[in-house]
């Protein structure tokens, strides 16, 4: 079993839509959920990150943790074209293991 | 992305060559990591390097060689690889690799191709 699965999809939206993204993972001890953003061509970007469990929301994107269901999302809201990219979940514990365990990344289209 | 540039951004290399990818860091931190990004897999932590120390050598074939001068620069030494070792290599840093609210930054990676 993978440590974090994640559906590379892709994900084709008209624009204005909703996107939905999760990561499902499988290491209780992991603390801290980021969520990164690349576009081609680049290298990921921190988009979000949140700690334990409950929504945090920045502009059009809100971050969910449930930990006890161990299973965390990323909406877009109004989506825009310009949020075409590959959207990668990543967590770590909080033990002082700096290792991020990564998802293998979400394709996003938001069609025009 | 200027925060952490890469060097060269493509590469293509045959196996019996000997080639080194470079990265440099602007933000003064005092961690850097060597990422494989495949297609469809997830990013696969490569080396790390805490204040110009190896601290994390994750079974990586001996084909690739990490090197840390100073803490603001980063090399990967290549030799006699194999098409498989065809991906996105990205590097990145960060200021403590053990605090807490720990954020990597990324380079733009450099993009190579092993015939």
């Amino acid at each position: 079993q993978k440590e974090v699965e994640q559906d590379p999809g892709p994900l084709s939206v008209p624009e204005g839509a909703i996107v939905s993204l999760n990561c499902t993972y499988s290491n209780s001890a992991f603390q801290y959920f980021m969520w990164y953003r690349q576009y081609s061509r680049k290298g990921p970007e921190l988009l979000m990150y949140t700690y334990s469990s409950g929504n945090k929301e920045d502009g059009r994107f809100t971050a969910q943790v449930d930990k006890s269901s161990k299973y965390i999302s990323l909406f877009i809201r109004d989506s825009q074209p310009s949020d075409s990219a590959t959207y990668l979940c990543a967590m770590r514990s909080l033990s002082g293991d700096y290792k991020l365990s990564f998802g293998a990344g979400t394709t996003v289209t938001v069609r025009a | 992305e200027t925060g952490v540039t890469q060097t060269p951004r493509h590469l293509v290399m045959g196996m019996t060559n000997k080639k080194s990818l470079k990265c440099e860091q602007h933000l003064g931190h005092n961690a850097m990591y060597w990422y494989k990004q495949s297609a469809k897999k997830p990013l696969e932590l490569m080396f790390v390097y805490s204040l110009e120390e190896r601290v994390e050598n994750n079974s990586v074939p001996s084909r690739f060689s990490p090197e840390c001068p100073n803490s603001s620069h980063l090399f990967l030494h290549l030799h006699t690889l194999q098409p498989e070792d065809s991906a996105l290599y990205l590097c990145a840093s960060s200021q403590d690799p053990a605090g807490v609210e720990e954020t990597q930054y990324f380079g733009p990676g450099t993009r190579l191709l092993v015939l």
